[in-house]
């Protein structure tokens, strides 16, 4: 596609609740990243995935959270029992090469727990 | 603290003012600097990019990083009401497939 595609957008959760948030990249980008960003803040490292394997998963808060991209194309964030504090928005990146060539970002999925 | 500290703002200005975004940071190892322009309810996208110290212009952008000071900065020049978005700066440690650490962001204000 065009762009880098995450579903839903909104995501309203009670607590306690799993939820599983999707993003489809750039075809042909060999990176994805995944972002956590609270309300005022800027994003936050989570995840990162080369093709279908997870090289570095030391952002994620928790064991309840979860990210996989089986074949190396689309990927799911999964969080179980989510909690107050998952409510944020977050944002999925992919890049066919590197920093320089920039990161492209989705528009996110805005999840609110209640 | 945080690796890098960035002013919230948010910051008001005029239509045509110019305009200075600035972070500091903490970490030597970042070598990398981008700065991404946030609409609401959209994902980040990149503005500038910049490796080490020096100054980058593109348009009425002009990045400008001092690593001996772990300062950079954004200008602005000739700001427009379609400015107006959350400015986050970036970092990196090298330019392959490095994670990105942001600041919190500015919130910029170009009133007509």
């Amino acid at each position: 596609g065009a762009g880098v595609s995450q579903s839903p957008r909104y995501k309203v959760a009670k607590r306690g609740q799993d939820v599983a948030l999707r993003c489809d990249p750039i075809s042909g980008h060999v990176s994805l990243f995944w972002y956590q960003q609270a309300l005022g803040q800027g994003p936050e490292f989570l995840t990162y995935f080369q093709n279908e394997a997870q090289l570095d998963k030391s952002g994620l808060p928790s064991d309840r959270f979860f990210a996989e991209r089986p074949e190396g194309s689309v990927s799911t964030l999964k969080i179980q029992r989510t909690q107050q504090e998952d409510s944020a928005v977050y944002l999925c990146a992919s890049t066919l090469g590197g920093t320089g060539n920039g990161y492209t970002f989705g528009s996110g999925t805005r999840l609110t727990v209640v | 603290q945080k690796e890098v500290e960035q002013d919230p703002g948010p910051l008001s200005v005029p239509e045509g003012a110019i305009v200075s975004l600035n972070c500091t940071y903490s970490n030597s190892a970042f070598q990398y600097f981008m700065w991404y322009r946030q609409y609401s309810r959209k994902g980040p996208e990149l503005l500038m990019y910049t490796y080490s110290s020096g100054n980058k212009e593109d348009g009425r952008f002009t990045a400008q990083v001092d690593k001996s000071s772990k300062y950079i900065s954004l200008f602005i020049r000739d700001s427009q009401p379609s400015d107006s978005a959350t400015y986050l700066c970036a970092m990196a440690r090298n330019s392959g497939y490095s994670t990105l650490t942001f600041g919190k962001g500015t919130m910029l204000l170009v009133s007509p």
